[in-house]
């Protein structure tokens, strides 16, 4: 069975410009989670969708977007760049009713804007 | 809010010796506790959860935990770590009325000497 996959595994984007991040679910799992993990600040929830809807999201501000496709695959977009978006981006995934066993987690994408 | 402590950011141990990781959380209503290992540049793996029942937990690679409702704790130990447990490791937590959503500790790296 084939793991979440993240892409890419790097980016570098350049401050201002936008980013997008794309991330594939375990076949059968319908939520997706995004997480930043940047230095010092540990992991900090972003975003879940589920059934193509965002159910909730994180304290970030609205350059930080989503969706989810049909598929259940996900993109995640971050306007505007600003330096301090540099992290490495994890995304997750479960299935809804069994959200309480835990999330499988992609092996992230770094990104880091200069 | 909810909230999880892990009070050691850094623990230093020797191949062979026992391991305690500490993690604290904030919640007077039931909670679902997960603890998660990341080897560097990878995602975060699932070592072990605690949904209800015995309230000691044992997961992979030799580890275990116990929760203990009444000190809000959920510490991680392994009697005898090798050079290979090297790695963060993370405590989360997550409520049903938060959403499904998982709040992680601020991690802790251990670093086994030889």
């Amino acid at each position: 069975e084939a793991g979440v996959t993240q892409s890419p595994t790097h980016l570098i984007k350049t401050r201002g410009q936008q980013a997008t991040l794309r991330c594939s679910p375990i076949s059968g799992h319908t939520s997706v989670y995004w997480y930043q993990q940047a230095l010092g600040l540990g992991l900090q929830f972003l975003l879940w969708y589920d059934e193509g809807e965002e159910r909730n999201r994180g304290n970030f501000p609205p350059r930080f977007s989503g969706r989810q496709f049909p598929n259940y695959s996900s993109e995640l977009n971050v306007n505007a760049l600003e330096l301090e978006d540099s992290a490495l981006y994890l995304c997750a995934s479960s299935l809804l009713r069994h959200w309480n066993y835990g999330y499988t987690f992609g092996s992230g994408t770094r990104l880091t804007v200069v | 809010a909810q909230s999880v402590t892990q009070l050691d950011s850094q623990v230093p141990v020797f191949e062979e010796a026992p391991v305690e990781l500490r993690c604290n959380y904030s919640s007077s209503v039931s909670v679902y506790l997960f603890w998660y290992v990341q080897y560097p540049n990878q995602g975060l793996q699932l070592l072990l959860k605690y949904l209800s029942g015995s309230t000691l937990v044992k997961g992979i690679n030799g580890f275990e935990a116990e929760f203990n409702k009444s000190q809000t704790s959920f510490h991680l130990r392994k009697p005898s770590v090798h050079i290979s447990d090297t790695a963060e490791y993370f405590c989360a937590v997550s409520y049903k009325a938060a959403g499904n959503k998982l709040t992680f500790g601020g991690g802790t790296r251990v670093l086994v000497k030889p």
